[in-house]
């Protein structure tokens, strides 16, 4: 396991459109994060899950955007009817629960841009 | 709400120089971390700190935590060009349960120039 892997690394698409971006944590971690990042901005906190349960979702994830993680493995984010303003970076980020120091480990990122 | 602030937002120094870097929060919280990022680049961890007093060194880097003024610092020693990155503060509230979505500064854009 060489770290928190997203996929596509990149996506072009028209507004209007849905979009779908998945994360794979490292093997052993049960949390997962999905985090938002504009240019010459630090990233937005959306949503994460502890094992299959979403747990904390953000203000910023509006009715278009859902995240599911099914088996507590992967995870997808959904962007519906996609805006120019839904263009970004969204990067992925995987944890260990239940250690007082634990970190995050970030994904490369899915780039977004919405033309 | 939680904010956090980071200064400088931009800086340009000279290879050898020493520099400091600050992220304010505003709340109480019990975790705070530090990032860097190169262009086009994912998040790397640089440090973790947990409690008042907290110092951790790795290199030419020093972060250090002051949580009854709800400052961190990071500071950088004798800087050479591979250092040049935009660096990152992130706090967040432990919850019992590990790493609870944190809440980033705007960063640090750093040039170190030979």
């Amino acid at each position: 396991d060489t770290g928190v892997s997203q996929n596509p690394r990149h996506k072009i698409t028209k507004r209007g459109q849905n979009v779908t971006f998945r994360c794979d944590p490292i093997s052993e971690h049960n949390r997962l994060y999905w985090y938002r990042q504009t240019l010459g901005q630090g990233p937005e906190f959306l949503t994460y899950f502890q094992n299959e349960a979403q747990l904390e979702k953000s203000r910023l994830l509006s009715d278009r955007f859902s995240a599911e993680r099914p088996k507590g493995s992967f995870s997808t984010l959904e962007i519906q009817r996609t805006e120019q303003g839904d263009s970004a970076m969204y990067l992925c980020a995987s944890s260990l629960a239940g250690l007082e120091d634990t970190e995050a480990f970030f994904g490369q990122g899915t780039r977004l841009t919405v033309v | 709400e939680l904010k956090v602030e980071q200064n400088p937002l931009f800086l340009s120094m000279q290879e050898g120089k020493n520099y400091t870097i600050y992220c304010n929060y505003s709340t109480t919280s019990d975790r705070l971390y530090w990032y860097r990022q190169d262009p086009g680049k994912s998040l790397e961890s640089l440090f973790v700190l947990l409690s008042n007093g907290a110092v951790k060194q790795e290199g030419r880097l020093m972060a250090s935590l002051d949580t009854k003024a709800r400052l961190s610092t990071l500071h950088i020693t004798a800087a050479v060009h591979d250092l040049s990155a935009t660096y990152f503060c992130a706090v967040g509230v432990y919850s019992g349960g590990g790493a609870d979505g944190l809440t980033f500064g705007k960063g640090t854009h750093l040039i170190i120039q030979p």
